[in-house]
């Protein structure tokens, strides 16, 4: 059972419009969240990361959001580019577990011209 | 720079073959990963290693084995390859930890081995 879900296969949206993917987890141990940015034929970058004593960080451009009761976080990406065309992997981890980093299964966002 | 280099983009082997991929990082990072990414599944941790000759398994382990030999080489072996192990395989370090929580880094990723088993 994935313990981190990206219900979310794909995304579209008008360049220069907020994208908003989604992310679900069902461990309530985890306290510590990131946000993974994959291109074609390149690895995983890091974006963004929040703890659960955050509701919310900003950096730049992207904006993530945790909300704890709802066991649900969102990435925000505003304005989105084409260049912004990638896979996103959500993921999480919990002290408990030294920090072993679970993913989702990615969303593909698609920033149309 | 931050460099994690793995030796093949592309392999193609046939069930039963051995398989070596090989992986290096130019971070002096104390911790290597390897990863498997499948469409619908994400990535999942096959073995990670904390130190020189020291691994441990991650969460699909089974069908693989890893080495580590030095510090800044992490080689992953499929013993008899076969075709569900089919995948792409991303190779990651890290300086602190399991870099998954705060203060302790960021994973930094290779490019990826696409493997086809036929």
């Amino acid at each position: 059972d994935q313990q981190v879900k990206q219900n979310s296969p794909s995304l579209s949206v008008q360049e220069g419009r907020i994208s908003i993917l989604n992310c679900d987890y069902t461990n309530s141990m985890f306290d510590y969240f990131l946000w993974y940015k994959k291109y074609p034929a390149e690895g995983p970058t890091f974006l963004i990361s929040i703890s659960s004593i955050k509701d919310k960080n900003e950096d730049g451009r992207f904006t993530v959001f945790l909300n704890k009761s709802a066991k649900h976080l969102s990435l925000h990406i505003v304005p989105s580019p084409p260049g912004d065309s990638a896979v996103y992997f959500c993921a999480a981890s919990a002290r408990l577990s030294s920090y072993k980093l679970i993913f989702g299964s990615g969303t593909r966002l698609l920033v149309r011209p | 720079d931050v460099k994690v280099t793995q030796s093949s983009r592309y392999l193609v082997k046939r069930t039963g073959e051995k398989v070596f991929l090989e992986c290096v990082q130019d971070m002096d990072h104390e911790n290597m990963f390897w990863y498997r990414q499948d469409p619908g599944l994400g990535l999942r941790l096959i073995y990670f290693s904390y130190d020189v000759k020291m691994k441990e398994k991650g969460d699909i382990p089974e069908g693989y084995s890893v080495s580590r030999e030095k510090k800044e080489r992490f080689s992953l072996i499929l013993e008899s390859a076969s075709t569900n192990q089919t995948s792409m395989y991303l190779c990651a370090s890290s300086l602190y930890g399991l870099a998954g929580g705060p203060g302790t880094g960021e994973l930094f990723f290779g490019e990826g081995s696409r493997l086809t088993v036929l």
